[in-house]
């Protein structure tokens, strides 16, 4: 089946720094990326949208400069939270839905912790 | 923007019994797609099953079966012979078909089940 891979599935950063989280779809072309954070025990909520070739969409509320998405080719999206802190500390999924389906498939997740 | 509801926040069964999870939805589409997703505690979203909302015959993957009622807006989830392997977190989420917010998956807040042996 479709699967998307999501690197590093843990990563802890000191306060300030930058971070980068990668999804890449191994057997099928992503024109479309979304981007989930997930608070503990809550649900998924959409920071964004990352479209290929062109400008990610990002939902109300969400800093555009803070969590930067780039999509460059069919098969990679990266969000790069940028001077991070702990309240950006939480658990980023991504997900795409392969050609011909209804359905989409998720990224194993990331879990970020800001010292 | 549609929106998902999920009333329950924890469910309990015990193993080899039958558990429905229940799911509301708001929308003025007519057609659209409506998913269970399960998130055991590795966090990973895996899909259990989908329901194309022009279809009227309920969807239905081995012990995982939907109750989709789609005038009164509910797309309920039935499991039977519960496994402990379900114990997960459920959540029920929704899918336009068209117009500014195609693609994106609109989630309830989650059903915890646990499966007690």
């Amino acid at each position: 089946g479709a699967v998307v891979s999501q690197h590093p599935s843990r990563v802890i950063c000191k306060s300030g720094t930058s971070v980068k989280i990668e999804c890449r779809s191994l057997d099928f072309q992503a024109t479309t990326m979304f981007w989930y954070r997930q608070f503990p025990k809550q649900s998924l909520m959409l920071m964004a949208t990352s479209n290929e070739g062109s400008k990610a969409t990002y939902e109300q509320g969400v800093e555009k400069d803070k969590f930067l998405i780039n999509h460059a080719s069919l098969t990679l999206s990266t969000l790069t939270v940028t001077s991070a802190h702990p309240e950006d500390s939480s658990f980023y999924i991504c997900s795409a839905r392969p050609p011909g389906s209804s359905g989409y498939t998720f990224g194993s997740g990331t879990r970020l912790t800001v010292v | 923007a549609q929106t998902v509801t999920q009333s329950q926040p924890e469910m309990s069964v015990q193993e080899a019994e039958t558990v429905t999870l229940s799911c509301t939805y708001d929308t003025s589409e007519s057609d659209y797609y409506l998913f269970w997703y399960k998130q055991p505690p590795s966090r990973q979203m895996i899909l259990v099953i989908r329901q194309e909302a022009y279809k009227q015959q309920n969807a239905t993957e081995n012990r995982f079966s939907v109750n989709f009622q789609k005038a009164a807006k509910s797309f309920s989830l039935k499991i039977s012979d519960s496994q402990l392997g379900d114990a997960a977190m459920y959540f029920c989420a929704y899918r336009s078909v068209r117009g500014s917010t195609l693609g994106r998956l609109y989630f309830g807040r989650g059903t915890q089940l646990t499966v007690w042996p």
